[in-house]
């Protein structure tokens, strides 16, 4: 069965570098999102990627924050300089239209640890 | 406006019996309702969704309950089995299901 694929499954970075989360959505869909997960919190959406441009973004996905589809397959997110509060599990999602009722993809996550 | 509303946070159910959550939202542009179920240590997966135009759907041993003029919509886990245990999460969208706005979250434990 197709599946959404992230890399890596866990990332620990220092306050202040640069991180890029990586995904691999399933290969014949066409929009794809980045969500987040704080421990115990609920999943928020970031941001929404289709025809190679951003069509929505959350209030959380500041100028720290950057999407990408490099090339035909993979699908990033970058943290420019990352905060402690940015620790968290990172989702990416997929979908193959945005017909009515359209099932969203969810990869297996990445969790973020910021020290 | 954008929120959607879940209760409760934990519920402890015996095997076999029914396990019912709950959430409520306040956008009325919203047209799109799923819930998914999470195991620890993976992504959110689609369990079950409705669109405002029906008042139930049911999908095996689960059904959402949907009341538009209350804005409220509920999963329903009939005969509850311990593989149940999960965390569900409602959700609600507009614009044919674009952005996703998810509830806080239910843990569920069904008890042998």
């Amino acid at each position: 069965e197709p599946e959404v694929t992230q890399t890596p499954s866990h990332q620990v970075t220092q306050m202040g570098q640069e991180v890029i989360l990586r995904c691999v959505p399933i290969s014949n869909h066409l929009y794809f999102y980045w969500y987040r997960q704080i421990l115990g919190q609920k999943v928020e959406f970031l941001v929404s990627f289709y025809n190679n441009e951003i069509s929505e973004k959350s209030e959380i996905f500041d100028d720290q924050f950057s999407v990408e589809r490099p090339d035909g397959s993979n699908f990033t997110l970058k943290i420019r300089s990352t905060k402690l509060e940015d620790s968290a599990m990172y989702f990416c999602a997929s979908r193959p239209n945005q017909g009515a009722s359209t099932e969203a993809f969810f990869g297996q996550g990445t969790r973020l640890t910021v020290v | 406006q954008q929120q959607v509303k879940q209760s409760p946070q934990s519920l402890i159910v015996q095997k076999g019996g029914i396990s019912i959550i709950n959430c409520a939202y306040e956008n009325t542009a919203f047209d799109y309702f799923p819930w998914y179920q999470q195991f620890p240590g993976k992504g959110p997966a689609l369990l079950i969704a409705i669109r405002p135009d029906v008042s139930e759907k049911k999908e095996g041993r689960f059904t959402i309950s949907f009341n538009k003029s209350a804005k409220q919509f509920s999963l329903h886990i009939m005969d509850s089995q311990p593989g149940d245990s999960a965390t569900y999460f409602c959700a609600a969208s507009s614009n044919a299901g674009n952005m996703l706005t998810f509830g806080g979250g239910t843990r569920l434990m069904v008890k042998p």
